[in-house]
């Protein structure tokens, strides 16, 4: 597509179950993010993915966060026994190859999640 | 730690005016910055970059400038429009993109 896809946008989960949250990045970008964003706060780096090197998840908040990018491409954000604290919106962005372009980063609308 | 913040959440500007909005780093390393503009209920978009070469960018309304010496970045908008309403992050580039804070540009009518 001409941006970056996320699904879904909006998820409405009871505390204590998983969630799954999907990324699909733009198509050559090679770098993609995870951040986090509280009602009325910043961006919070969550994980970073660089083509085949071993992900960057210094940002993930507890061991009941991870992800995975599956053939370079698409994303997931998986969210065991969620919290409340959990709720937010999930942001995923890609840029191109790191180097060219200024890493310029391009951001989907992101997920929102609420946890009852 | 190293961080990057930003002065003021809320700025409050009438329309028409120039609005500049600052970002303080700390990190000395840092090569490249970037401006985002968050519009209610959407993801950040970009808006302009630069590099730590340069100390002035200019784009469409826009310019931002950068000086080292103090690890001071600001944007400024010329005539500020209704829609320049929004929120507005500087991001510095270690290894990451790292986001600060934010500030809420609220325009006067």
């Amino acid at each position: 597509g001409a941006g970056v896809s996320q699904s879904p946008s909006n998820k409405v989960t009871e505390k204590g179950k998983d969630v799954e949250l999907r990324c699909d990045p733009i198509s050559g970008h090679t770098a993609l993010y995870w951040y986090r964003q509280s009602l009325g706060q910043g961006l919070e780096f969550l994980i970073y993915f660089q083509g085949n090197s071993a992900p960057d998840k210094s940002g993930l908040p507890s061991d009941r966060f991870s992800a995975e990018r599956t053939g370079g491409s698409v994303s997931t954000l998986t969210i065991q026994r969620t919290q409340q604290e959990d709720s937010a919106v999930y942001l995923c962005a890609s840029s191109a190859v790191r180097g060219l372009q200024g890493n310029t980063i391009y951001f989907g609308e992101g997920s929102w999640l609420t946890v009852v | 730690g190293e961080s990057v913040g930003l002065h003021l959440p809320t700025l409050s500007v009438q329309e028409g005016d120039n609005s500049i909005i600052n970002c303080a780093y700390s990190n000395s390393a840092s090569d490249y910055f970037i401006w985002y503009k968050q519009e209610s209920g959407k993801g950040p978009q970009f808006i302009i970059d630069i590099r730590s070469n340069m100390d002035k960018r200019q784009g469409q309304r826009v310019t931002v400038l950068l000086n080292k010496t103090v690890k001071h970045l600001s944007l400024q908008i010329a005539a500020t429009q209704p829609g320049d309403s929004a929120v507005y992050f500087c991001a510095e580039d270690r290894d990451k993109i790292i986001f600060g804070k934010g500030t809420r540009l609220h325009i006067l009518p």
